[in-house]
């Protein structure tokens, strides 16, 4: 199966700040990235999906200018979480497919805590 | 938003028990996934089957799938403490590999 490299797994940041999460195919080459957010004992809530070369496509609810994704790269996908408030704190999984089988392969995700 | 819901939302075994999950969705399909996930981990995919699928095993698992009551279920026979951890039920949502979640089932096997 495909790998996807997700960095960093855990990050601490003050109010007000941003944090960039990236996602990165090792093997392969994702044209599309999904973007998902996971609080506790919750189930995954699809945010956005990433388009190499293209806007990304979010979902109802998902705010654009707070959650800023690039795909600029057939390798690499970013989420930037803009002015980070502790509401923000969660953890933040991407994952991409490959070819027609349907089944998604996921980064190791990352915990993002705001103080 | 989320596909459906699972149930149990909590699950306590034995190791050497049977595990079993069961996951209902809203909208036609055209095939259901099952994941698994560690605590803090990213997700691993388990099984696939089909919308003309109704029964589809591999090793120690065993899903089905009624298109009528538009529901799965996932065995897992044998349990392993290793076994422990969140099962998720996924289904596409209009685009290609976009998945929805349902709600998930923690599992703790105990040895």
């Amino acid at each position: 199966g495909a790998v996807v490299s997700q960095h960093p797994s855990w990050v601490i940041c003050k109010s007000g700040t941003s944090v960039k999460i990236e996602c990165r195919s090792l093997d392969f080459q994702a044209t599309t990235m999904f973007w998902y957010r996971q609080f506790p004992k919750q189930s995954l809530m699809l945010m956005a999906t990433s388009n190499e070369g293209s806007k990304a496509t979010y979902e109802q609810g998902v705010e654009k200018d707070k959650f800023l994704i690039n795909h600029a790269s057939l390798t690499l996908s970013t989420l930037t979480v803009t002015s980070a408030h502790p509401e923000d704190s969660s953890f933040y999984i991407c994952g991409t497919g490959q070819g027609a089988t349907g089944e998604l392969f996921f980064g190791e995700g990352s915990r993002l805590t705001v103080l | 938003s989320q596909q459906g819901e699972e149930d149990p939302q909590a699950l306590s075994i034995q190791e050497g028990e049977n595990a079993t999950m069961n996951c209902s969705y809203k909208t036609s399909i055209n095939n259901l996934q099952w994941y698994r996930q560690n605590s803090g981990r990213g997700l691993v995919h388990l099984i696939l089957i089909r919308s003309n699928e109704r029964e589809k095993h591999s090793g120690r698992l065993r899903v089905t799938l009624d298109t009528s009551k538009k529901s799965s279920s996932l065995l897992i026979t044998a349990s392993r403490a290793a076994d422990t951890a969140s099962y998720f039920c996924a289904t596409e949502a209009g685009g290609y590999n976009k998945l929805i979640f349902g709600a998930g089932t923690r599992l703790a096997v105990h040895p």
